[in-house]
């Protein structure tokens, strides 16, 4: 069974451009998790996404948004780059949201803002 | 808020060695997961071991192993037998109980394996 898929996995932007990253959950899952690496800030929760519905969102300004489409494959879109949005961003799939789930992770987007 | 917080920022093992990384994590809840994550060069975030809060029993996976101290609010790894391959970022993580996958990381602990 393939993994969780994250395109791009480089890229690099502008300050005030946008951006969308796309992740495809492993065949079967229905829940989808956005994460943010830095340096600085470490790994921080972005939003999770069950059948098309975001069931949870994290501490981060409006530029950052996402969706969840009918065949679970998710989204996420950042407006107005700042160059502090420089991070690893990592998807994660898991069939269902919370209980017991194991959450697979997929090898992220490496986004660099200039 | 629920926090989590990983007091050492690199550790040294030998190869064949055994190693512990400490975590602690601060919550109201009584029903929550959690969870040590490895992170090698490669980025990619590969589950190590899960432990579920109700369970009194310490989780293990191979050399891999906790100790879960619900009170202290304590959740150690413990790698036995240590290898290369064993080199990595390793985090510590807690998902509270119900309808959500939010994991709550701490800032991790970059494992060095000697040879």
């Amino acid at each position: 069974k393939a993994g969780v898929t994250q395109t791009p996995r480089y890229l690099i932007k502008t300050r005030g451009q946008q951006v969308t990253l796309s992740c495809s959950p492993i065949s079967g899952h229905r829940s989808v998790s956005w994460y943010q690496q830095t340096p600085g800030q470490g790994l921080q929760f972005l939003f999770e996404y069950f059948s098309e519905t975001q069931r949870n969102k994290g501490n981060f300004p409006g530029r950052f948004s996402g969706r969840q489409f009918s065949n679970s494959r998710s989204e996420m879109n950042v407006s107005t780059l700042e160059l502090g949005d420089s991070a690893l961003y990592l998807c994660a799939s898991s069939l269902v949201a919370g209980g017991g789930e194991t959450q697979y992770f997929g090898p992220g987007t490496r986004l660099l803002v200039l | 808020a629920q926090t989590v917080t990983q007091s050492q920022p690199e550790m040294s093992v030998q190869e064949a060695e055994t190693v512990t990384l400490s975590c602690t994590y601060d919550t109201s809840e009584s029903d929550y997961y959690l969870f040590w994550y490895k992170q090698p060069p490669s980025r990619q975030m590969i589950l190590v071991i899960r432990q579920e809060a109700y369970k009194q029993q310490n989780a293990t996976e191979n050399r891999f192993s906790v100790n879960f101290q619900k009170a202290a609010k304590s959740f150690s790894l413990k790698i036995s037998d240590s290898q290369l391959g064993d080199a990595a970022m390793y985090f510590c993580a807690y998902r509270k109980g119900g309808a959500t996958n939010k994991l709550i990381f701490g800032t991790g602990t970059l494992l060095a394996v000697q040879p």
